[in-house]
């Protein structure tokens, strides 16, 4: 049992260019997100994911996409990196019932994405 | 709108000290969930506590003890007899219990440092 995968674990991009940050888990959790981590700001909300195909946008979301095709996989795409993008990136991903969304949420180990 | 206010931003204590973390926060929901995580200097990020809104009692878990009171609107987090291995930024987070758009919403986070 992995957990919460994420990789790369650093990334370096030039302004303009295109990634993808991949999430996997293997916990079949419904609910996955990304988060990114600015210092000073604490965490926040990109997009997320209450299950395969259903994806929406969080407090952040401009300047990147995401889908979820299958449970385990959430990738996070920029589109054209720019410095502003510069952050780390965390994956979450967690348990939900038909009552209550999630419980605690599990991340991943992060990202650590640089754009120059 | 949900938001998580944590004042302090860096606390300094020498080892074996008490020391209180503070969280304040708001939220429209009746029913929801307020969190604390744990990011040592490693990255990761670690859940410590999940608290609904409708269980006020306190809860102690070794060093750690959570005080969460509804008509504060504040879940604070205390550490007795502090150890250099606390050292750490930790973040309080609130997430409505249920509904299609829950997702977690942290505050900006308190950098520990114990002292030896």
């Amino acid at each position: 049992n992995a957990g919460v995968t994420q990789t790369p674990k650093f990334q370096v991009l030039k302004t303009g260019q295109s990634m993808t940050l991949q999430c996997a888990q293997d916990m079949n959790h419904e609910y996955m997100s990304w988060y990114r981590q600015d210092p000073g700001m604490g965490l926040r909300l990109i997009h997320y994911s209450v299950g395969a195909g259903i994806t929406d946008q969080g407090e952040v979301p401009n300047g990147y996409n995401v889908s979820r095709s299958t449970t385990e996989d959430f990738p996070l795409r920029l589109l054209s990196a720019a410095p502003s993008q510069t952050s780390v990136y965390f994956c979450a991903s967690s348990y939900s019932k038909a009552t209550v969304l999630f419980y605690e949420q599990y991340f991943g180990p992060g990202t650590r994405l640089t754009v120059t | 709108a949900q938001k998580v206010t944590q004042a302090q931003t860096e606390i300094s204590v020498v080892e074996k000290e008490d020391v209180t973390l503070d969280c304040v926060y708001e939220t429209r929901d009746t029913t929801y969930y307020l969190f604390w995580y744990k990011q040592p200097p490693s990255g990761e990020l670690v859940f410590l506590i999940r608290r609904n809104s409708f269980d006020e009692q306190n809860e102690i878990s070794g060093r750690y003890s959570w005080n969460f009171q509804k008509s504060t609107s504040s879940f604070n987090f205390t550490i007795t007899a502090s150890q250099v291995v606390d050292s750490a930024v930790y973040f309080c987070a609130l997430s409505p219990l249920r509904g299609a758009n829950s997702k977690l919403t942290f505050g900006k986070g308190i950098t520990l440092s114990v002292r030896p």
